[in-house]
């Protein structure tokens, strides 16, 4: 199995420019959550999707900040405009239900 | 879900069971405790969980106290690569109850 994948694995670009981030969970699994870790935030949950439907998004910080999941084996966090305050290691994790949840590499985003 | 209190950093000897702890003195009845770690710069790890009975898998054991208070992990023979930052999370077990609080953990480092 190879885990959850996402891509790219580092991202860099300028302030105002559109940033998307990709992920393919676990096939099989049911649920997809997308994290953001800072050091000054920690990790926090943005938003997470059941059987590709939208169930949480209070985290999603702000309007500039979209998920979708079209099918089940993929999910986009798009960021449009991005500032530099955005910079952070964004996680996608799956699940199946409730269980464990396993989590990708990240995308680690640097906006100048 | 209940908050959760942990010491900030704790170090162990290699070869030593590093024992963690953890305070949920206001957990519900239907709430489980899960453990996660993360190794730098790496996606979190799911470790362990459990209601009320003391848990053991491949990788640690959980003991929960009888009050279900408190609770402490286990890693019988910790190695170098077991330095991570280790977070206690109580969530419901449930459909619909999916979502993660991670807070800030315990950094564990283990000394050769």
């Amino acid at each position: 199995d190879a885990g959850v994948i996402q891509s790219p694995r580092h991202e860099v670009t300028e302030m105002g420019q559109e940033v998307t981030l990709r992920c393919k969970p676990i096939s099989g699994h049911n649920s997809l959550f997308w994290y953001r870790q800072t050091m000054m935030r920690g990790l926090e949950l943005l938003i997470y999707f059941n059987n590709n439907v939208p169930i949480d998004d209070s985290g999603m910080p702000e309007d500039r900040f979209s998920a979708k999941m079209p099918n089940a084996s993929f999910s986009t966090l798009k960021i449009q405009p991005s500032e530099p305050r955005d910079s952070a290691v964004y996680f996608c994790a799956s699940s199946l239900y409730y269980n464990e949840q396993f989590f990708g590499p990240g995308t680690r985003l640097t906006v100048l | 879900d209940a908050k959760t209190t942990q010491p900030t950093s704790m170090d162990c000897a290699e070869g030593r069971a590093a024992n963690l702890p953890c305070n949920h003195s206001t957990i519900s009845g239907n709430e489980y405790v899960y453990w996660y770690r993360q190794i730098h710069s790496q996606g979190p790890q799911y470790i362990i969980h459990g209601l009320k009975n003391n848990e053991t898998n491949e990788m640690a054991s959980l003991i929960i106290t009888e009050d279900r208070k408190s609770s402490t992990l286990i890693l019988p023979h910790a190695t170098l690569r077991d330095t991570a930052v280790y977070y206690c999370i109580v969530r419901v077990g449930s459909f619909g109850n999916e979502k993660l609080t991670f807070g800030t953990g315990t950094r564990l480092t283990i000394i050769p």
